[in-house]
């Protein structure tokens, strides 16, 4: 596609759901972000993948956050047990290679509502 | 820890009017970006500075990297409607990105 596409725009969760949040990036970029990003703040590092390889996943607030990549375009990004502090904007983006000053081209978003 | 702080955190001035905003921190950074984000959508990159002392501009936009890479600012000249947003630095650090929280920017027609 032309840019990076999130799926869904909107999510709408009870407390204790599991969600599973979609990412296709830019056809040929290696590298992919999920970023976090409160209503008023600045986007929060979740975790990186290079191709399929997971190489960062330090951001991530707890062991019911999960992403993958299974071969090396598509990613998702799954939250178990959902909590209200889970509520945000879900942010992701890819890049065409690996390393400093690298142009990085954002989705749309999902905003995650937990309930 | 690596922070970036932006100053103002809130903005809104008439259209015509110059602005200045900040984006400052105690660490070095080997690049630093400039976003504009808009309500609903992701942020979308403006510039990136690599030099100490870079001066870039984008039309009516001019943004400055510090001498000493720890600091940037962008000024907007006779702004207009269309350059409200939320104006978002991030710092390099490695393969990550240090974000500030932002400027909200409005401009006034």
């Amino acid at each position: 596609g032309a840019g990076v596409s999130q799926s869904p725009r909107y999510k709408v969760a009870k407390r204790g759901q599991d969600v599973a949040l979609r990412c296709d990036p830019i056809s040929g970029h290696v590298s992919l972000f999920w970023y976090q990003q409160a209503l008023g703040q600045g986007p929060e590092f979740l975790t990186y993948f290079q191709n399929e390889a997971q190489l960062d996943k330090s951001g991530l607030p707890s062991d019911r956050f999960f992403a993958e990549r299974p071969e090396g375009s598509v990613s998702t990004l799954k939250i178990q047990r959902t909590q209200q502090e889970d509520s945000a904007v879900y942010l992701c983006a890819s890049s065409l290679a690996y390393g400093f000053g690298e142009k990085l081209f954002f989705g749309s978003g999902t905003q995650l509502s937990v309930l | 820890t690596q922070l970036l702080e932006q100053s103002p955190q809130f903005l809104s001035i008439q259209e015509g009017e110059n602005l200045t905003v900040y984006c400052n921190s105690s660490s070095v950074f080997s690049s630093l970006q400039w976003y504009r984000q808009e309500p609903g959508e992701g942020p979308v990159l403006l510039v990136t500075v690599v030099t100490g002392g870079e001066v870039k501009k984008l039309k009516r936009l001019t943004f400055q990297f510090g001498d000493a890479r720890k600091d940037s600012s962008l000024h907007i000249t006779a702004a207009q409607p269309g350059d409200t947003g939320l104006y978002l630095c991030a710092g390099d650090s490695n393969y990550q990105l240090i974000w500030g929280a932002g400027t909200k920017l409005i401009i006034k027609p």
